[in-house]
């Protein structure tokens, strides 16, 4: 059973150039999050998805960042007109259920680099 | 504000030692409580939870973390410390009443074992 996968693993842009990161959440699961890591920070929660549905974005950035998880497919983090402050690693987990008992299961990240 | 704290940056223990690794939060009502553990260049990997019951909860890898309502504390115990027990520990809460899951994590305690 593979575990949630994150591509690509490492990625730099421009400044001003767009950024695409793409989640696979584990097999079965439907619920997938969004988590930002800064250097020297701990995660900050960023979004949740079910398919097709944005449920919660209250950790977003309101311009720039934008989220989907279509019917068939990966999630898509989507940073537009990157700046240096968006270096970070950005993780992705999933779960079986948005209920709070439930772990949530990690991918390895996508760490930013925006020159 | 909801919110998790770890209070040390780093451990360091020798090998076969306890280690303790502390977490402190700040939410209303009764919190899930998590502990995940994050090896380089890796995502996180969950070690345990508290949901209800007995104050002490046992984890993967002979981790285990006691409860403590009055003092909104979970700490990480380990009753001795292996070299591989080396790695980012991240104490997390999700929210009471939250329907979507999100976790609040603490800025992240690094442990060093010494052999």
């Amino acid at each position: 059973n593979a575990g949630v996968m994150q591509n690509p693993r490492h990625l730099v842009r421009r400044r001003g150039q767009e950024a695409r990161l793409r989640c696979s959440p584990m097999k079965g699961h439907s619920h997938v999050y969004w988590y930002r890591q800064l250097p020297e920070e701990g995660l900050k929660f960023m979004v949740y998805l079910q398919k097709e549905n944005i449920i919660d974005e209250s950790g977003m950035p309101k311009e720039r960042f934008s989220a989907e998880f279509p019917k068939e497919g990966p999630s898509i983090l989507r940073i537009q007109q990157v700046v240096r402050g968006d270096s970070a690693a950005y993780f992705c987990a999933s779960s079986t259920t948005a209920r709070q008992a439930y772990e949530q299961y990690f991918g390895p990240g996508t760490r930013l680099t925006v020159t | 504000a909801q919110s998790v704290a770890q209070p040390e940056d780093q451990v360091n223990v020798a090998e076969g030692n306890p280690l303790t690794v502390k977490c402190t939060y700040s939410v209303s009502g009764n919190p899930y409580l998590f502990w995940y553990v994050q090896y380089p260049n890796r995502g996180l990997q969950f070690l345990l939870k508290y949901i209800t019951g007995d104050n002490l909860v046992k984890g993967s890898y002979g981790f285990e973390a006691e409860f403590n309502k009055s003092q909104t504390s979970f700490h990480l115990k380990k009753p001795s410390a292996l070299v591989s027990d080396s790695a980012l520990y991240f104490c997390a809460v999700s929210p009471p009443g939250s329907n979507t899951g999100k976790l609040i994590f603490g800025q992240g305690t690094t442990l060093q074992v010494k052999p």
